[in-house]
């Protein structure tokens, strides 16, 4: 499959359970990202992670721990989730670099998550 | 940190007609601005995208205008089509790291 690829696409999961989201990337990119859509408020970005390193992670709480085992892999493990979690969780990856990188990305089709 | 907010928040339009959205940033280091198209069930797809040293990029029917000066960027959308009928997402890209904030989106409606 190409582009970028996530699963599962949607996950029902309760406050005590602990879960995993998978991402894959088959675009030979260096960054992979996590953001969080909720409704009526801005994509958030949750974290970041060039060359297998995260470089960014935006005071998110600790019940979400992400892992990048290499650069076309992406997790986001999951647990002790509170209800205003539930959103739809979006991977991107993009080729990064200076003035010359290809700075597009390139989103997952997203896992919706509901806990209850 | 970078501020992206994005107007108006829904638009409606007579097939044909053009369609404006636009977005204010506040860090003048940003240098990579994105828009993107989401349509309802749908991942966000990149449309069209400047860099700070271009003033405006067109492609087809889409065409994107920076203003460093001012910061802020918007969207023209021109002819619109029924199938343009979904959420944009303008971004700006911090010019330190990967750090892309989003604007709020924009709902747009094409009417036939």
């Amino acid at each position: 499959e190409t582009g970028v690829t996530q699963t599962p696409r949607h996950l029902v999961m309760g406050m005590t359970n602990k879960k995993s989201l998978k991402c894959e990337q088959h675009l030979g990119h260096n960054a992979m990202y996590w953001y969080k859509q909720s409704a009526k408020k801005p994509l958030e970005l949750m974290f970041v992670y060039n060359f297998k390193e995260q470089t960014e992670n935006n005071s998110v709480p600790s019940r979400f721990s992400p892992e990048c085992p290499n650069s076309s892999h992406l997790f986001l493990h999951l647990h002790t989730l509170q209800p205003e979690d539930s959103a739809l969780y979006l991977c991107a990856s993009s080729q990064d670099g200076p003035w010359q990188g290809l700075w597009e990305q390139y989103f997952g089709p997203g896992t919706r998550l509901t806990v209850t | 940190g970078e501020n992206v907010e994005q107007h108006p928040s829904t638009l409606s339009v007579q097939e044909g007609d053009s369609a404006v959205i636009k977005c204010t940033y506040s860090d003048s280091a940003s240098n990579y601005f994105p828009w993107y198209k989401q349509e309802l069930g749908k991942r966000p797809q990149l449309i069209i995208d400047i860099r700070s040293n271009v003033g405006e990029k067109k492609d087809q029917r889409i065409a994107v205008t920076l203003n460093k000066t001012a910061k802020h960027f918007s969207l023209h959308i021109t002819e619109t089509q029924p199938e343009d009928s979904a959420v944009y997402f303008c971004a700006a890209r911090g010019n330190t790291g990967n750090q892309f904030y989003f604007g709020t989106g924009t709902s747009l409606t094409v009417i036939p």
